[in-house]
């Protein structure tokens, strides 16, 4: 079945430092990537996303590469900011599964000024 | 608001209590899902409507878990006999029929505390 594995545990950084969270997957087929991300007291919301290998996701300053050789959707941002606290999703979405997606476990960010 | 709304947003019950759920997606969406989230861990896969019709439902939803979604619209979602371990955030999600965008639009989720 479809799976998606996350960097473990929370992440803590000082503003303006780099991100990267890691994000490995097992599918079937070409399935569609995603990150989600839920902000404090708030619902579930896409950041980005990409379809097909080599494809990259870009949104408010965060990106990140399909890459399915390595099976891997790492999510990345140069510069991060105290808002950018939040607990973050990597997804996937399968060819043929009523457009459900398999979750991650989730990585917390907290970004100190 | 024209977001996917669900209520209550907190339930606390006693265990072998019986709870509902509502879920009311955003206008004209056909797909509905159900997930449930438990601390530390993503949201996992419950069960998904296509307009009025329930086409898939995961093993994690025992017998004890219906959902509903007579007229196509707003959607519903009971536990039976509340125990311990159903203790999570129980999330909707909707999406229009058809969409490949993969975009899923949740609500802010009902948390359910069995004592």
């Amino acid at each position: 079945g479809n799976s998606v594995t996350q960097m473990e545990g929370p992440v803590t950084l000082s503003e303006e430092a780099f991100l990267t969270i890691n994000c490995t997957y097992t599918a079937t087929g070409y399935p569609s990537l995603f990150w989600y991300v839920q902000y404090p007291g708030e619902g579930l919301q896409l950041l980005l996303k990409a379809t097909k290998a080599d494809d990259k996701g870009s949104n408010k300053g965060f990106e990140a590469t399909y890459r399915k050789e390595t099976t891997s959707f790492h999510l990345e941002k140069g510069s991060v900011q105290v808002s950018d606290s939040a607990v973050y999703f990597c997804a996937l979405r399968g060819g043929t599964s009523y457009g459900k997606l398999t979750f991650g476990q989730g990585t917390i960010l907290t970004v100190h000024p | 608001d024209t977001g996917v709304s669900q209520n209550p947003r907190h339930k606390i019950t006693k265990r072998g209590q019986n709870v509902t759920f509502r879920c009311d997606p955003i206008s004209e969406h056909n797909r509905l899902y159900w997930y449930r989230q438990t601390l530390g861990q993503g949201p996992e896969f419950l069960t998904y409507f296509q307009n009025e019709a329930q086409l898939e439902k995961s093993r994690l939803l025992s017998d004890r878990f219906s959902a509903e979604r007579p007229k196509g619209s707003f959607s519903t979602l009971e536990i039976q006999r509340t125990e311990q371990g159903d203790s999570a955030m129980y999330l909707c999600a909707s999406t229009p029929d058809g969409g490949n965008t993969g975009e899923l639009f949740f609500g802010e989720g009902s948390r359910l505390t069995v004592l």
